[in-house]
């Protein structure tokens, strides 16, 4: 069945630091690629997507690169901020009309002033 | 207007009560979905409707029923609740891909139940 592998947190940085999320996919069919994100509190919103290789999406500052070759879809931020704490999830969806989603267990972000 | 809501937002109740939790999508999709978030905030899907039809049961204890009266709607309802029921539940809905979807699930703000 599908798959998908993100790195354990929780990952802690100081502000204007460089962030690197890794996410790695295993799926039987040709899926697509999310990054969400789940602030205190709250429920899960829809950071970035690509649904095609190659594709790179974007969204705050976040970029993540659709990697057929190396099944990844990494999560990159240039420089973070004390808002950028909290929960981010990689996941994909694979489709036969419905939409069969594939959550990874998530990756805590906390950002230190 | 919220695209995905939820009611209620909190739910705290004895063990062996039973207690229901409803949901409402706004956005015209066909696919819904309920979710289990532990205290680890790890995300199990439990149910999926499409159009009212049940195409997802993982493995879940028959205490907790799934109603979809319309394809805007999809409440939990859960019996003789115990310690361990206690989680956050999330909706969600989507639409499909022939309709245009590309497999984005929006997310209700959530249920937090506690059972004491």
């Amino acid at each position: 069945g599908d798959s998908v592998t993100q790195m354990e947190g929780p990952v802690t940085l100081s502000e204007e630091a460089f962030l690197t999320i890794n996410c790695t996919y295993t799926a039987t069919g040709y899926p697509s690629l999310f990054w969400y994100v789940q602030y205190p509190g709250e429920g899960l919103q829809l950071l970035l997507k690509a649904t095609k290789a190659d594709d790179k999406g974007s969204n705050k500052g976040f970029e993540a690169t659709y990697r057929k070759e190396t099944t990844s879809f990494h999560l990159e931020k240039g420089s973070v901020q004390v808002s950028d704490s909290a929960v981010y999830f990689c996941a994909l969806s694979t489709s036969g009309g419905s939409y069969i989603p594939t959550f990874g267990r998530g990756t805590s972000l906390i950002v230190h002033p | 207007d919220t695209a995905v809501s939820q009611t209620p937002k909190y739910l705290v109740t004895q063990m062996g009560n039973d207690k229901s939790i409803k949901c409402e999508q706004n956005l015209g999709h066909d696919t819904m979905y309920w979710y289990k978030q532990d205290s680890k905030k790890f995300l199990k899907i439990m149910f999926s409707y499409n159009n009212k039809e049940l195409i997802i049961n993982e493995t879940v204890p028959n205490r907790f029923s799934p109603k979809s009266p319309d394809k805007a709607h999809l409440n939990l309802h859960i019996n003789s609740l115990e310690l361990g029921d206690s989680a956050v539940y999330f909706c969600a809905s989507s639409q499909d891909s022939q309709r245009g979807g590309t497999g984005e699930l929006f997310f209700g703000e959530g249920s937090r139940l506690t059972v004491l």
